[in-house]
C-alpha cells in the first residue's frame, strides 16, 4: 500500500523556471493539501482540494498554481520559479478533513515523504 | 499572533523523564486537535487525535482545554526514541485543512 506519493524527491532549479510537483494517493481520499515547511515556520498551507475537479487558496498560495483532474492525483505548480521558494513541499491527503469521521478514522492528514526544492 | 503556538524548544530531557509541551490556539471554532510527531527530514505522523477533553495513549496523554485554548501533550517515561520535533495542529472549519504550530524540539538524553 504506497499511500502517498510525491514524485520528484529533490529537484534544483534556476530562477525563472517552471516545475511541476505531483502527489498521488491510493487510499481514495477526498481532500488533498499543499503544504510548504521552512525552518521555524512549520507547515504553512499552500493550496487544498476538497473533491476532484475542485482547488482553493490556503495560506500561502501566491506563486503556485494547482490542479486535481483526477480523484487520486493533486498537481502543485510554480510558473516562475523564485529563491523564497526553497523549501520542503509536503502533500498531504484525508478522508475527512480533519474533522472526525466515522468510528476508526481519526481525521488524521497522511503525509507524502516530502520534495525538496532549491531555487537558485 | 499565529493561530497556532508552540514554544520551540529544544526540551533537553534524560531517559526516563516526563516533560510536557503545550499548544496554544487562537481559533476559537476548531472542533479537532492533534499530535504529529516529525522526525529530522521526514514527513510528519499522527501521534494522537483531540476531540474531546483529552486522550491518553500508553506514555502519552493529550488533554484540551477550551477555556483556556491550549491543547497539551504529556510523554512519560521519556526514550531515546522519542527524540523528535512534536507538531501540533488545529482544524481550520472553514477550509477543511490543519494549521500547524512551528513544533517542539525534544531531544532525550542517555
Amino acid at each position: 500500500n504506497a499511500g502517498v506519493t510525491q514524485t520528484p524527491k529533490f529537484r534544483v532549479l534556476k530562477t525563472g523556471q517552471s516545475m511541476t510537483l505531483l502527489c498521488a494517493q491510493d487510499m481514495n481520499h477526498e481532500y488533498m493539501y499543499w503544504y510548504r515547511q521552512d525552518p521555524g515556520m512549520g507547515l504553512r498551507l499552500i493550496h487544498y482540494s476538497v473533491g476532484e475537479g475542485t482547488t482553493a487558496k490556503g495560506e500561502v498560495p501566491d506563486g503556485y498554481n494547482v490542479s486535481r483532474l483526477k480523484k487520486q492525483n493533486f498537481l502543485l505548480g510554480l510558473e516562475s520559479a523564485a529563491p523564497s521558494q526553497t523549501s520542503v513541499y509536503f502533500c498531504a491527503s484525508s478522508p475527512t478533513g480533519g474533522g472526525q469521521g466515522l468510528a476508526g478514522n481519526t481525521g488524521e492528514l497522511f503525509f507524502g515523504e516530502g520534495s525538496r526544492l532549491t531555487v537558485l | 499572533r499565529k493561530e497556532v503556538e508552540q514554544d520551540p524548544g529544544p526540551f533537553n530531557v534524560p531517559e526516563g523523564a516526563t516533560v510536557a509541551f503545550n499548544c496554544t490556539y487562537s481559533n476559537s471554532a476548531s472542533q479537532s486537535f492533534f499530535w504529529y510527531r516529525q522526525d529530522c527530514r521526514k514527513e510528519p505522523k499522527l501521534l494522537m487525535s483531540v476531540y474531546s477533553s483529552g486522550n491518553e495513549d500508553g506514555r502519552f496523554t493529550a488533554q484540551l482545554n477550551r477555556a483556556s485554548q491550549y491543547i497539551s501533550l504529556l510523554i512519560r517515561d521519556s526514550k531515546l526514541s522519542d527524540s523528535a520535533t512534536y507538531l501540533c495542529a488545529g482544524m481550520d472549519t472553514g477550509r477543511r485543512a490543519l494549521t500547524f504550530g512551528s513544533g517542539t524540539r525534544l531531544q532525550v538524553q542517555p
